[in-house]
C-alpha cells in the first residue's frame, strides 16, 4: 500500500538559510508525488508535484523537489529562507487504485530573523 | 474566482446532534473528497467521490455520510456527533485520476462539546 513518511515534525531554520524537508514514500506502482503548503488558519495549497517527468519539478514561492526513485525520497528543498515560509508542509502520494492522496502528517517550518 | 467553498467555517455541537458540512467548487471538477484534519496526524481521508454519482469510504468514514448533489455539490453529514469528531474537516475537489492535484476549501472548524 501507498504511504508517506515525514521526517521531523519541526523544522527551524533561520532567514536566508536553506530549508530541507523530508519526505520519504511507498510505492506499488510508479508514484504520483506532490506537496503542499497550509499557513495558520487557511486550506492547504499546492506548491509542486512530480507526475514521471522531469526529476527535479520547481514550484511556486522558489521551492523545488527532486523526486529519486533508488531513495524513494522527494525532499521539498528552497535555497534561502525567507519568514513568510513559515507554515505547515505536507507532502502526499497518490494511492494505489489512482482515486485519492495520502499525505504525511506534516512538517511545521518556523523561520527566525 | 471561488475555487472550492465550505460552510460553515465554525461550529460548536452538542454532543448527539446532527449537522451537515456543505461544499461546492465552480471548477467543473469531476472529484471531491473530505479529509479531516487533526494535530500531529496529517490529513485523513473521510469519504472521497470520483464521479457525480459515486461515493466511497476513505480511511476514517465512521460516523459520517456524505451527499454528491450534483458535480458542484458534496455535503459531509454527522448524524450523531461525538466530541471524537472534534476536528478541522476540509473539503478538495480535483479534474479527476489523483494526478493533477488537489483544490482544498479553506476548512471547518468543528467543535463538539
Amino acid at each position: 500500500a501507498q504511504s508517506v513518511t515525514q521526517l521531523g515534525s519541526h523544522v527551524s531554520v533561520s532567514e536566508g538559510a536553506l530549508v530541507l524537508l523530508r519526505c520519504n514514500y511507498s510505492s506499488s506502482v510508479p508514484p504520483y508525488l506532490f506537496w503542499y503548503v497550509q499557513y495558520p488558519n487557511q486550506g492547504l495549497q499546492l506548491l509542486l508535484k512530480y507526475t514521471s517527468a522531469a526529476t527535479l519539478v520547481k514550484g511556486i514561492n522558489g521551492f523545488e523537489a527532486e523526486f529519486k526513485k533508488s531513495e524513494t525520497s522527494f525532499h521539498l528543498t528552497k535555497p534561502s529562507a525567507h519568514m513568510s515560509d513559515a507554515a505547515e508542509y505536507f507532502c502526499a502520494v497518490r494511492d494505489q487504485a489512482g482515486t485519492a492522496l495520502i499525505f504525511g502528517k506534516g512538517t511545521t517550518l518556523s523561520v527566525s530573523s | 474566482n471561488a475555487g472550492v467553498t465550505q460552510t460553515p467555517k465554525f461550529q460548536v455541537l452538542k454532543t448527539g446532534q446532527s449537522m451537515t458540512l456543505q461544499c461546492a467548487q465552480d471548477m467543473n471538477h469531476n472529484s471531491m473528497y473530505w479529509y479531516r484534519q487533526d494535530p500531529g496526524m496529517g490529513l485523513r481521508l473521510i469519504y472521497y467521490s470520483a464521479s457525480e454519482g459515486t461515493t466511497d469510504k476513505g480511511e476514517v468514514p465512521n460516523g459520517y455520510n456524505v451527499s454528491r448533489l450534483n458535480k458542484r455539490e458534496f455535503s459531509l453529514r454527522l448524524e450523531s456527533a461525538a466530541p471524537s469528531q472534534t476536528s478541522v474537516y476540509f473539503c478538495a475537489s480535483s479534474p479527476g485520476q489523483g494526478i493533477y492535484g488537489y483544490t482544498f476549501g479553506s476548512g471547518t472548524r468543528l467543535t463538539v462539546v
